[in-house]
């Protein structure tokens, strides 16, 4: 079965460094997502893309944060300068129909120290 | 803001039973509603989702919908120990596909 995979599971990093989260989508979706969760958290959305570019943005989705899709195949979420509160699962997801019907990957859990 | 709010639980029911779990929305305009259920430490995983008013059947799964009152439930027939987990009510945000989670329900199976 198809699925969404995430690279690295768990990445450890200091304050202030760069990050790269990457994510191979499902290969004929689409629509692309970024989500994330605190610990104890809710899921919160992060930017949608499709297209190319991207779509929607929520208010977490600062100047410190850009997507990009590389290639035809990968999808990925920069952190420029890492804070303490940046700390969190990060999920990436497709759909096929933009809808809200999301395949999820298995997160990659970003520590920063 | 727009707001979607379940009770965190935890809901603990015995095996066999059905479970109820409920979901408010603030957005009197929205479409769609889905199901997620998320296991400990795992990513969210789509269980169903429903745009009309009334009951949308899956296996042991029905989703109810009542727009009038602006709240979603979803039942679960038949519970068994492996549905023990959390389960997320999300909304579309202003016609668009991003999702606003709810916090989610702790369910709990007891064998």
């Amino acid at each position: 079965e198809p699925e969404v995979t995430q690279t690295p599971s768990h990445q450890v990093t200091q304050m202030g460094q760069e990050v790269i989260l990457r994510c191979v989508p499902i290969s004929n979706h689409l629509y692309f997502y970024w989500y994330r969760q605190i610990l104890g958290q809710k899921v919160e959305f992060l930017v949608s893309f499709y297209n190319n570019e991207i779509s929607e943005k929520s208010e977490i989705f600062d100047d410190q944060f850009s997507v990009e899709r590389p290639d035809g195949s990968n999808f990925t979420l920069k952190i420029r300068s890492t804070k303490l509160e940046d700390s969190a699962m990060y999920f990436c997801a497709s759909s096929p129909r933009g809808s809200g019907e999301l395949f999820f990957g298995e997160g990659s859990r970003l520590t920063v120290l | 803001q727009k707001e979607v709010e379940q009770n965190s639980g935890p809901l603990s029911v015995p095996e066999g039973a059905i479970a109820s779990l409920n979901c408010t929305y603030s957005d009197r305009g929205s479409q769609s509603f889905f199901w997620y259920r998320q296991y400990s430490g795992k990513s969210p995983e789509l269980i169903m989702f429903i745009y009309s008013n009334g009951d949308k059947e899956d296996g042991r799964f029905t989703a109810q919908l009542n727009k009038a009152s602006q709240y979603v439930s979803l039942l679960i027939r038949d519970s068994q120990p492996s549905d023990s987990a959390t389960y997320l009510c999300a909304v579309p945000r202003d016609a668009g596909n991003m999702l606003t989670f709810g916090g989610g329900t702790r369910l709990m199976v007891k064998p």
